[in-house]
């Protein structure tokens, strides 16, 4: 398996264009997270899905951050308008199942993460 | 309020050394701990998980324990080489079915030759 992929892996925008960062879970993985990474903050939960559709949304910093997930192989984070701010590593993560028993036994596995600068 | 708290927040030490790494959490109800390992450039990768009956687990040169009562961890590298540079996150999931996670602000760890 290929893990879970991310795309790109870098990207270096201006303030105020739209951002679309991509992620693959791993094939059949019913979970989808999506973090993000800051020296200040650490990792945070922006959003996760589960069977495509999301669940808990109460990370998503403001009204222009968005996630999709139209199929179970493929989700996106939008920015619209990127400010500075958003500079950080987004961190994509799938999980077959989200119960305490599996939790026990297995970790989540995350993608290498999108690097996102805005200047 | 859950938070977890790792220190220290850096370390340098020279190959071959042991260390040790800490974990203080206030999450309840507590589901599970795990340390996770960050290379550079890298998505976090799970070191060990541990439950709330487990005190200690080993993975290799790593041995991580647990103390329920005290709500600490600690994560010992043993021996350690220059592939052991890197950011040590310390995660604790508290119960029911969900997927929210919280994370310390990790440890950086170098190794020097």
């Amino acid at each position: 398996d290929a893990g879970v992929i991310q795309s790109p892996r870098h990207e270096v925008t201006e303030m105020g264009q739209e951002v679309t960062l991509r992620c693959k879970p791993i094939s059949g993985h019913d979970y989808l997270f999506w973090y993000r990474q800051t020296m200040m903050r650490g990792l945070e939960l922006l959003i996760y899905f589960n069977n495509n559709v999301p669940i808990d949304d109460s990370g998503m910093p403001e009204d222009r951050f968005s996630a999709k997930m139209p199929n179970a192989s493929f989700s996106t984070l939008k920015i619209q308008p990127s400010e500075p701010r958003d500079s950080a590593v987004y961190f994509c993560a799938s999980s077959p199942l989200v119960l305490d028993s599996y939790l026990s036994k297995n970790g989540y596995t995350f993608g290498s993460g999108t690097r996102l600068t805005v200047v | 309020k859950n938070q977890v708290e790792q220190s220290p927040q850096s370390l340098i030490i020279l190959e071959g050394k042991n260390c040790t790494l800490q974990c203080n959490y206030t999450v309840s109800p507590f589901s599970n701990l795990r340390w996770y390992k960050q290379d550079t450039g890298r998505g976090p990768v799970s070191l060990t998980i541990m439950t709330f009956s487990e005190n200690t687990k080993s993975n290799g040169r790593y041995t991580a324990t647990l103390d329920a009562d005290t709500k600490q961890s600690s994560l010992h590298i043993t021996a350690s080489q220059l592939s052991d540079s890197a950011s040590y996150i310390c995660v604790v999931s508290a119960s029911g079915n969900t997927g929210k996670l919280i994370f310390g602000q990790g440890t950086t760890l170098q190794v020097k030759p």
